[in-house]
This record gives C-alpha cells, sequence and structure tokens, in this order.
C-alpha cells in the first residue's frame, strides 16, 4: 500500500517564526487531508487539498499530486500553533487513509 | 469536530472484559471509521463503514469488531480485552472517504 513519510518529524520555532512541513507519498494521490492535533489529543482538519494551493489565515497547503508531495505553509507562528501536524492520502482507489507519523512542532514565547 | 462524539470519554476496565465503545454523528454522514492512536505509530485504521450494515477491515482489526445499525451510530467492540489494546481511539466520519472529521477520542486503558 501507500506509503506516507513526513518531515521534518520535530520543530521548534520562536514566535513569528514561518515554517514549512512535507509530506511525500509512495505513489500518487488524488486527494490529501492536513490535520492539526492539538495539545489536548483533538485532531483538526486543516485542509483538503487533492491538488493546487489552499490558504487559510496564515496556514496555507501546496499539493504537486504529479511529484507525490504536499507542504503546509505556517507564518509568523504562534504559540497555539503548537501541536502536531498529520498529512494522510487514500489507500489505492479505496475510502481508507493512510496517515504519516507527523511533525511535532513546539512554538516557544 | 462539530457533529461527532465518542463515548465514553474515558474508561478503565480489566484484561478479558468485553468493551464497546460509541460513536455517534448527526451530519448523515456515509462513512465511518475507528482509529486508533499509539506512541510511534500514529493513526491506523480498525474498521471502517461506508453505509447501514457494510463495514470492512483495516490494518489492526484483530480482536475488534462493528457494527452499524443507524446511520448515526458507529459501534467498536473489544470482546475480550487485551493490554495491548490500551490506546486512544478517534472515530471519523465523512460525506466521501476522501475528506474525514475526527470525533473528540476516547482514551482507554486496561489493567
Amino acid at each position: 500500500g501507500i506509503q506516507v513519510e513526513q518531515s521534518p518529524p520535530d520543530l521548534i520555532l520562536q514566535e513569528g517564526a514561518n515554517s514549512t512541513l512535507r509530506c511525500n507519498f509512495s505513489d500518487s494521490v488524488n486527494n490529501l487531508q492536513w490535520f492539526h492535533q492539538n495539545p489536548w489529543g483533538q485532531l483538526i482538519n486543516l485542509f483538503y487539498i487533492p491538488s493546487g494551493t489552499k490558504q487559510n489565515g496564515r496556514l496555507s497547503a501546496t499539493t504537486v499530486a504529479t511529484e507525490r508531495y504536499s507542504l503546509l505553509y505556517i507564518s509568523s507562528s504562534q504559540t497555539t500553533d503548537s501541536g502536531v501536524y498529520f498529512c494522510a492520502g487514500p489507500q489505492g482507489g479505496s475510502e481508507k487513509l493512510v496517515f504519516g507519523k507527523g511533525t511535532k512542532l513546539t512554538v516557544n514565547p | 469536530d462539530a457533529g461527532i462524539t465518542q463515548s465514553p470519554r474515558h474508561k478503565v476496565t480489566e484484561t478479558g472484559t468485553p468493551v464497546t465503545l460509541r460513536c455517534h454523528q448527526t451530519e448523515n454522514h456515509r462513512y465511518m471509521y475507528w482509529y486508533r492512536q499509539d506512541p510511534g505509530h500514529g493513526l491506523r485504521l480498525i474498521h471502517y463503514s461506508y453505509g447501514v450494515k457494510d463495514t470492512d477491515k483495516g490494518e489492526v482489526s484483530d480482536g475488534y469488531s462493528v457494527s452499524r445499525s443507524k446511520t448515526e451510530d458507529f459501534l467498536l467492540t473489544l470482546e475480550s480485552a487485551t493490554s495491548s489494546q490500551t490506546s486512544v481511539y478517534f472515530c471519523a466520519m465523512g460525506r466521501t472517504g476522501y475528506e474525514q472529521y475526527f470525533g473528540p477520542g476516547t482514551r482507554l486503558t486496561v489493567t
């Protein structure tokens, strides 16, 4: 099945810094999601982005399906951005998602 | 996410006892999923449902069963709980299988 790799595994930033998180897939994907798991454990849907670029406030995501990767950009980071960021793509043509191991982001004040 | 709840939120049980976790959604979504999250393993799919009474296995389905008798409810049962099933369990829903929204999670401890 599809393999999902995220990098970096850990990232520590000062408040106000920008960052880029990457998600690589072993096979082409036509659907992709980014999630944020906050320090309380809640999983929040950030983007559903099969291709192209989407923006939501300080966050934006770009997926290049033909090259099998997606990027999540966080600008002017805040302490509330801390947590783990996951990307996930469909397994084959199924309705099942395969998740990466996540990037743990810590934003210090 | 709004429109999806899980119960109980926390449970401690003994090895060998049956346990049922409930997921309830109010969005009339077709797809529902059960995942477990463990350190070092991320999120792994246990079972999913693509309609009432239609279910299929995920990658870690051994020791778990599910039922979906109504669109809004998806039950996960551990027939005889083991310590290896100590985990955080998440339910998710989706109008399609490609865009999923998660419940708040259930922390299960098997002693």
